[in-house]
């Protein structure tokens, strides 16, 4: 049973530009979060969906970053118009859905914004 | 809102000598908790969790103990190893499929 998959593991964009970041979850999870880890911190909660839904995206910035979970295909994390500060490690991790599942990681893709 | 605070490191040991790294939360209601480690370039491995008062979550000769009169979820090794320098978070969760809510990290180095 393959793990979380994230894609890609690194990802080098100009300020401006976008960035997109791909996140599947293991097979049978319909749950995914997204976290970012900014150098020598801790990780930040960003947003919780379900397929198709954002169930609370109360930790997500609220201009330029969007995420989604199609019915089909994997979640997207997009960042719009990158600035430096948003440099960081970004996480996904994915869950079944019931409540007594911990979330399992997947192994991060690290953005680096020049 | 919840929060947990963990002992800063860097933690500096020798190979073979006790490890504890302090983790305290609060929270409105009954977490669970949870410890992650992160070895270098990687992601977040669960080491070990608890859910309720009382239980001990154990994993590789890890160990931490619910204490919900001291609300901590302290992180202990009798013997570390080389192989374990790694970043240990820890975490709570609130009941029901909740974001987890992380301690800063602490960075851990075991020298031969």
């Amino acid at each position: 049973n393959a793990g979380v998959m994230q894609n890609p593991r690194h990802l080098v964009r100009r300020r401006g530009q976008e960035a997109r970041l791909r996140c599947s979850p293991m097979k049978g999870h319909s749950h995914v979060y997204w976290y970012r880890q900014l150098p020598e911190e801790g990780l930040k909660f960003m947003v919780y969906l379900q397929k198709e839904n954002i169930i609370d995206e109360s930790g997500m910035p609220k201009e330029r970053f969007s995420a989604e979970f199609p019915k089909e295909g994997p979640s997207i994390l997009r960042i719009q118009q990158v600035v430096r500060g948003d440099s960081a490690a970004y996480f996904c991790a994915s869950s079944p859905g019931q409540e007594s599942y911990e979330q399992y990681f997947g192994p991060g893709t690290r953005l680096t914004v020049t | 809102g919840d929060s947990v605070t963990q002992m800063e490191g860097p933690v500096t040991l020798s190979e073979e000598a006790f490890l504890t790294i302090n983790c305290t939360y609060t929270a409105t209601g009954y977490p669970s908790l949870f410890w992650y480690v992160q070895y270098p370039g990687e992601g977040l491995q669960l080491l070990l969790k608890a859910t309720k008062a009382d239980d001990k979550g154990s994993n590789k000769g890890f160990e931490a103990t619910y204490r919900k009169e001291t609300t901590s979820f302290h992180l202990e090794k009798g013997s570390v190893q080389v192989s374990d320098s790694a970043v240990y978070f820890c975490a709570s969760r609130p009941p029901g499929n909740t974001p987890l809510v992380f301690g800063k990290g602490t960075r851990l180095s075991v020298i031969a």
